[in-house]
């Protein structure tokens, strides 16, 4: 078990809804990543959060956005589903932002788009 | 853009030999790289790592080896047990315009048969 919890495990939706996913972060960590596992594909990194502040961007959608909250928590929402969307997305947290620092990986969300 | 790759999908070892997996990566502005290893149905979970001021690091039954002049990483398991069957990443990270994000090759899928 890292402590990175993520919300929910599986979500199956129609094309053009919107949902919302959570990330907490291991106790005392400051910094959220959310990654992006598409079929056959490696992690593609999509946002960071740093103590509430964004603080990179990856390939991520404009129809995508994220944010940290003051408890640290994270939410990536996703709008205007299309059926690419499906996949499997990661929170991890690191206590700094340093690239030195490894990351700790939730179980990550299940994402079905039909 | 695919900045670390891992051109053996898969890999199948016997138990009690040398896993060798191979990861190569094209940007020399990467200086920090990592082994996670990935169980079905569960996020990565961090095995090793390197820094580039280094050629080797080792840990148990793990060692990573880095040759910076040929943009080369690989993690050697020895011996290799069937616990060992996962999916193992390698991921770099340095100077980006995506912060201190991860950036991961797509895997390859180690099965360790008795």
């Amino acid at each position: 078990d890292s402590g990175v919890t993520q919300t929910p495990k599986h979500l199956i939706t129609a094309t053009g809804q919107r949902v919302t996913l959570r990330c907490s972060p291991r106790s005392g960590d400051l910094s959220v990543y959310w990654y992006q596992q598409s079929l056959d594909q490696g992690l593609q990194f999509l946002i960071q959060y740093y103590n509430g502040e964004e603080r990179a961007k990856g390939n991520i959608l404009e129809r995508f956005s994220a944010q940290q909250f003051p408890d640290l928590h994270s939410e990536l929402n996703l709008s205007s589903l299309e059926l690419g969307d499906s996949a499997l997305y990661f929170c991890a947290s690191s206590v700094e932002e340093t690239r030195h620092n490894e990351q700790f990986f939730g179980p990550g969300t299940r994402l079905t788009v039909l | 853009d695919q900045q670390v790759k891992q051109n053996s999908p898969s890999l199948s070892v016997q138990e009690g030999r040398i896993s060798i997996l191979n990861c190569d990566y094209t940007n020399s502005m990467f200086d920090y790289f990592l082994w996670y290893k990935k169980y079905p149905a569960e996020g990565p979970t961090f095995l090793i790592s390197i820094s580039s001021i280094k050629d080797k690091n080792e840990d148990g039954r793990f060692t990573v080896f880095l040759n910076k002049s040929a943009k080369h990483l690989s993690l050697h398991i020895v011996p290799s047990q069937p616990g060992d069957s996962a999916v193992y990443f390698c991921a770099a990270s340095g100077i980006s315009n995506s912060g201190y994000a991860l950036n991961f090759g797509k895997g390859t899928s180690l099965l360790v048969t008795p």
